[in-house]
């Protein structure tokens, strides 16, 4: 999993900002995802990717948008309509279906 | 979608004890199923994963049962070490969906 980065560690959103999360993957992985964590709770599904060019909304998909422009990279936006945005997000990527999925160190987002 | 419980939702165990943390799924096509360890701040990390070709799977002191016709399975940890202590998750279905996590504290 150490092929997956995400960046940046911590990131400040101020009322009204739309902020954009980073995650790249070099496992040459089909698939990736998005997971939101709250703190004591488990993950939630927001979006996923099986192919570059589409993807799918999760569980929790309001607030959120994606792009899959190149396999490699899946970033996440937080709009200004996702009300509570402060977690720790989780970007993962597998080779797609029933494979194992490998997690990124996670951003801690947090509202100013 | 697939629907994951998993209980207990924390845990506490002497170190050498053993420890059992069990899940339950809907999606009777659900055939692949991973556990996570996620120690505080980090990203979870897979610790073993079982499908549903298999009922049993062990890797040293950590092993995974599934039964597919009651829809559960199970992670045993046994001879459990103070750095076992974390919050574990188990996961179901090609989504991953996951289930709320078990907080496991062993007692030294």
């Amino acid at each position: 999993d150490g092929g997956i980065t995400q960046s940046p560690k911590y990131l400040f959103r101020k009322e009204g900002q739309n902020v954009t999360l980073s995650c790249e993957q070099n496992l040459n992985h089909d698939a990736m995802y998005w997971y939101r964590q709250d703190p004591g709770q488990g993950l939630r599904l927001i979006y996923y990717s099986q192919i570059v060019n589409d993807f799918q909304k999760g569980d929790i998909a309001e607030g959120y948008s994606v792009s899959r422009e190149k396999k490699e990279s899946f970033p996440l936006t937080v709009t200004s309509a996702q009300k509570n945005p402060t977690a720790f997000y989780l970007c993962a990527s597998n080779a797609g279906g029933r494979e194992t999925q490998y997690f990124g160190p996670g951003t801690r987002l947090l509202v100013l | 979608g697939e629907n994951v419980e998993q209980h207990p939702s924390t845990l506490s165990v002497q170190e050498g004890d053993s420890a059992v943390i069990k899940c339950t799924y809907s999606d009777s096509a659900s055939n692949y199923f991973p556990w996570y360890k996620q120690e505080l701040g980090k990203r979870p990390q897979l610790i073993i994963d079982i499908r549903s070709n298999v009922g049993e799977k062990k890797d040293q002191r950590i092993a995974v049962t599934l039964n597919k016709t009651a829809k559960h399975f199970s992670l045993h940890i046994t001879e459990t070490q103070p750095e076992d202590s974390a919050v574990y998750f188990c996961a179901a279905c090609e989504k991953l969906t996951f289930g709320t996590g078990t907080r496991l504290t062993i007692i030294p």
